[in-house]
């Protein structure tokens, strides 16, 4: 399967911590991307980072991306409230796979 | 400018009624997409477009047809609808290139009784 995997599956913290999700693949690595969804809505694209990359920052989102490991991981710095949300990766091949994503409860 | 917007946004049926839910977009994106989300299986996706008049399957396309006269719709019928096609369904588009960012509809919640 070219599906993603992410884990863990749920993630629940407090305000101001750090969250970290990761993704891995069985196949190749190429451009990898991480979306979030809010509940109800659709998926709202936050980063992506390309095969030949290893690290790539967007304001409190970190990814860094392990193309031996067929991995990449989604660090989210002083969470908020509002980055309760489910994350997907997806490796954009000629076709799009989605993995189940993480769910991450951020408490107030 | 809405950029890509899905109808309906609620939808129930009945098994064996044919329905389509459409999709908009007012960017001319090269790709559009259909996915649909089920508890348990994440977003799988069903047919996808690279430009006008050129469709293909995705994952799991039994039970549907697409078709794309014009580059800004998209839709996805469903001829003969299942219980098991109950889900919600995200349009989504893309720019020039598969590999691209994609942009999705805020989805439809299609209920088959």
């Amino acid at each position: 399967s070219q599906q993603g995997e992410e884990d863990p599956q749920a993630l629940s913290i407090q305000e101001g911590e750090n969250a970290t999700m990761n993704c891995s693949y069985k196949t190749s690595i190429n451009n990898l991307q991480w979306y979030r969804q809010n509940s109800g809505r659709g998926l709202v694209h936050l980063i992506l980072i390309r095969s030949n990359e290893r690290e790539k920052h967007s304001g409190r989102l970190r990814v860094t991306l392990d193309t031996s490991k067929k991995s990449s991981s989604l660090l989210i710095t002083a969470s908020r409230a509002a980055d309760t949300a489910s994350y997907f990766c997806t490796n954009t091949g000629n076709q799009f796979y989605f993995g189940t994503g993480t769910s991450l409860t951020v408490i107030p | 400018d809405a950029g890509i917007t899905q109808s309906p946004r609620y939808k129930i049926t009945e098994t064996g009624r044919q329905v389509t839910l459409m999709c908009h977009q007012t960017w001319s994106h090269s790709y559009m997409f259909w996915y649909r989300q089920d508890l348990g299986h994440g977003l799988r996706l069903i047919y996808y477009s690279a430009a006008a008049d050129i469709t293909d399957k995705g994952e799991v396309p039994d039970g549907y047809v697409v078709s794309r006269s014009k580059t800004e719709n998209f839709p996805l019928t469903l001829e003969s609808a299942t219980r098991s096609q109950t889900s919600v369904y995200f349009c989504a588009t893309g720019g020039g290139a598969a590999q691209d960012t994609q942009y999705f509809g805020p989805g439809t919640r299609l209920t088959v009784l």
